[in-house]
């Protein structure tokens, strides 16, 4: 059973197109992330839900909105797609925020 | 707010030796430390945390870390690397109080036969 789930795996697109990350934990945990990954493998997180409601969020452009439906799920919408976000983006969860995070396989994300 | 540093990027270690991977924290009040590891193309994966208690924590794998209150460190250690442990290592902390975990540049471990 995967743990926490990403898809797709790999989305390639054009400049200026909408595109959406969607990401799945089936282990009850309360807490979800995004992070992005650059090519130099820094790690920065995006955003934190805990129960739906955003409890993190970090300077990211407002291009980029999280959905969470149910606590179970936690969406990435991305507008008019740039160069620069091209980029590994991780969903990770954890049973209480700030606690240890599991992490899904990545969605790599290459703006053309 | 807390930070983390890996003054290393790269660590190069002969299989079956000991291995250290080196962190250091910066936090306003009591740490919450985490090592994570991750495999080429794939997500990190949990190994160990420090939340209070014996200063040295056991985790997966045979990896064990050292808290160091005085020298603000949590160096990640195993006593005999494998191959199969060279990978992309992050250390990460957060503040008591605090649910923002921020993770280190992480460093890159690479054991030779």
């Amino acid at each position: 059973d995967t743990a926490v789930s990403q898809t797709p795996k790999y989305l390639v697109t054009q400049m200026g197109n909408d595109k959406s990350i969607k990401c799945e934990q089936n282990l009850g945990h309360d807490t979800m992330y995004w992070y992005k990954q650059d090519s130099k493998k820094f790690l920065k997180i995006m955003f934190s839900y805990n129960n739906k409601e955003l409890i993190i969020n970090e300077t990211v452009p407002n291009r980029f909105s999280p959905k969470s439906p149910d606590k179970a799920h936690l969406n990435l919408h991305i507008n008019s797609l740039e160069l620069g976000d091209s980029a590994v983006y991780f969903c990770a969860s954890s049973q209480v925020a700030g606690n240890e995070q599991f992490f899904g396989p990545g969605t790599r994300l290459t703006v053309l | 707010a807390q930070s983390v540093a890996q003054p290393e990027d790269q660590v190069n270690v002969a299989e079956g030796n000991p291995l250290t991977v080196k962190c250091t924290y910066s936090v306003s009040g009591n740490p919450y430390l985490f090592w994570y590891v991750q495999y080429p193309n794939r997500g990190l994966q949990f190994l160990l945390k420090y939340i209070t208690g014996d200063n040295l924590v056991k985790g997966s794998y045979g990896f064990e870390a050292e808290f160091n209150k005085s020298q603000t460190s949590f160096h990640l250690k195993k006593p005999s690397a494998l191959v199969s442990d060279s990978a992309l290592y992050f250390c990460a902390v957060r503040d008591w109080g605090n649910n923002d975990m921020r993770f280190g540049a992480g460093t890159r471990l690479t054991v030779k036969p």
